[in-house]
């Protein structure tokens, strides 16, 4: 079935530095991809979407490009702040297959000033 | 900006007894889910409903769940009879049509004793 799959184990960096966030996908058919976001405390806000191949989905400085050659969504901010500690999950669904989003494991980010 | 709400944001329950977690999705929205995030593990697919019926489910929603809209605002997730292993954070999400993104609630923590 549909699957995400993301790096392991938290990302700890300074403030000002470049973010980074891996995200392969296995998928049969043609997939939205999305970013999530949980703030500590608090539940999953949408962070970004890409809705087909070269599409980039950005906000709050993060940007994500659905690429379908390597099925790949990474993740990337160019100077990270200390209010960007969450976890962040990348997800897709497969609107014309079945319904469900799936999710990544997560990846716990900590900045550090 | 409209918000899906979740009630209550924490349950404590006995094993054994019934549970009934709450949520108000965006009022314009159709589709509707259900998922939870056991401690330190990824979000999991619980149910999708759609026109007034289930439309998706996966392996964890067996007989013990059930889903509900009994009013226009309202959708519910009940757990007939709570198991330890139902403790988890459990999100509604809802969506509008086409391709648009599911939008999640605070979620509610279920603690089963």
């Amino acid at each position: 079935g549909d699957s995400v799959t993301q790096m392991e184990g938290p990302v700890t960096l300074s403030e000002e530095a470049f973010l980074t966030i891996n995200c392969t996908y296995t998928a049969t058919g043609y997939p939205s991809l999305f970013w999530y976001v949980q703030y500590p405390g608090e539940g999953l806000q949408l962070l970004l979407k890409a809705t087909k191949a070269d599409d980039k989905g950005s906000n709050k400085g993060f940007e994500a490009t659905y690429r379908k050659e390597t099925t790949s969504f990474h993740l990337e901010k160019g100077s990270v702040q200390v209010s960007d500690s969450a976890v962040y999950f990348c997800a897709l669904v497969d609107y014309y297959g079945n319904n469900r989003l799936a999710f990544g494991k997560g990846n716990q980010v900590v900045v550090i000033p | 900006e409209p918000e899906v709400t979740q009630t209550p944001s924490h349950q404590v329950t006995q094993m054994g007894q019934e549970v009934i977690l709450r949520c108000v999705p965006i009022s314009n929205h159709l589709y509707f889910y259900w998922y939870r995030q056991i401690l330190g593990q990824k979000v999991e697919f619980l149910v999708s409903f759609y026109n007034n019926e289930i439309s998706e489910k996966s392996e964890i929603f067996d007989d013990q769940f059930s889903v509900e809209r009994p009013d226009g605002s309202n959708f519910t997730l009940k757990i007939r009879s709570t198991k330890l292993e139902d403790s988890a954070m459990y999100f509604c999400a809802s969506r509008g049509q086409g391709d648009q993104p599911q939008h999640f609630g605070d979620g509610t923590r279920l603690s089963i004793l």
